[in-house]
């Protein structure tokens, strides 16, 4: 059954440090999302993207976020300066539009646990 | 705006115990219902879903009934096992093509031998 990968599964960073998540979605899926659950808490979402652009994006995705599909396949999440409270497990998630479109589940990552110290 | 209220955990049973998760919706028209598992250490699992009133969306012995009249999708399961032991997510995706899926708060639950 096709996967959404993410890389790394782990990253522990300093504060003000700059980090990129990855993910590699499902091949033929043309909406990304990125969500993020802090420890033990709801799972929030951050950002939409479809047709290399941000479709929607929470109050949570500020400036110090930003989103790229840089070749076709990997879509990644950056955060320029990190903070403590940036520390998180965050989710790649990706879909398919079609008939029904939103029927459809997302086919979500395992995820990247951050950790920021 | 759309949103979904499950009940608060931990849930704790013992094996082979009855096992009912409520989950409320609040939404406009008729939203797509899921329910996701997270496994300790895991990503999030598409466990089942439903998407028009009255759908009862099944999968490893759980299911869920789309109840418009009472907004509700509750998850059951008739003999729970300790593997069984995760958070489980209700969540829910608006009716228009750009709606984002929106997650409850979870409800871990914790199965005993």
């Amino acid at each position: 059954e096709p996967e959404v990968t993410q890389t790394p599964s782990h990253q522990v960073t300093q504060m003000g440090q700059e980090v990129i998540l990855r993910c590699v979605p499902i091949s033929n899926h043309l909406y990304f999302y990125w969500y993020r659950q802090i420890l033990g808490q709801k799972v929030e979402f951050l950002v939409s993207f479809y047709n290399n652009e941000i479709s929607e994006k929470s109050e949570i995705f500020d400036d110090q976020f930003s989103v790229e599909r840089p070749d076709g396949s990997n879509f990644t999440l950056k955060i320029r300066s990190t903070k403590l409270e940036d520390s998180a497990m965050y989710f790649c998630a990706s879909s398919v539009p079609g008939q029904g479109a939103p029927s459809y589940g997302y086919t979500f990552g395992s995820g990247t646990r951050l950790t920021v110290v | 705006g759309n949103s979904v209220t499950q009940m608060e955990g931990p849930v704790t049973l013992s094996e082979e115990a009855f096992l009912t998760i409520n989950c409320t919706y609040t939404a406009t028209g008729y939203p797509s219902l899921f329910w996701y598992v997270q496994y300790p250490g895991e990503g999030l699992q598409l466990l089942l879903k439903a998407t028009k009133a009255d759908d009862k969306g099944s999968n490893k012995g759980f299911e869920a009934t789309y109840r418009k009249e009472t907004t509700s999708f509750h998850l059951e399961k008739g003999s729970v096992q300790v593997s069984d032991s995760a958070v489980y997510f209700c969540a829910l995706r608006g009716v228009n093509r750009d709606d984002k899926i929106i997650f409850g708060k979870g409800t871990r639950l914790h199965i005993l031998p």
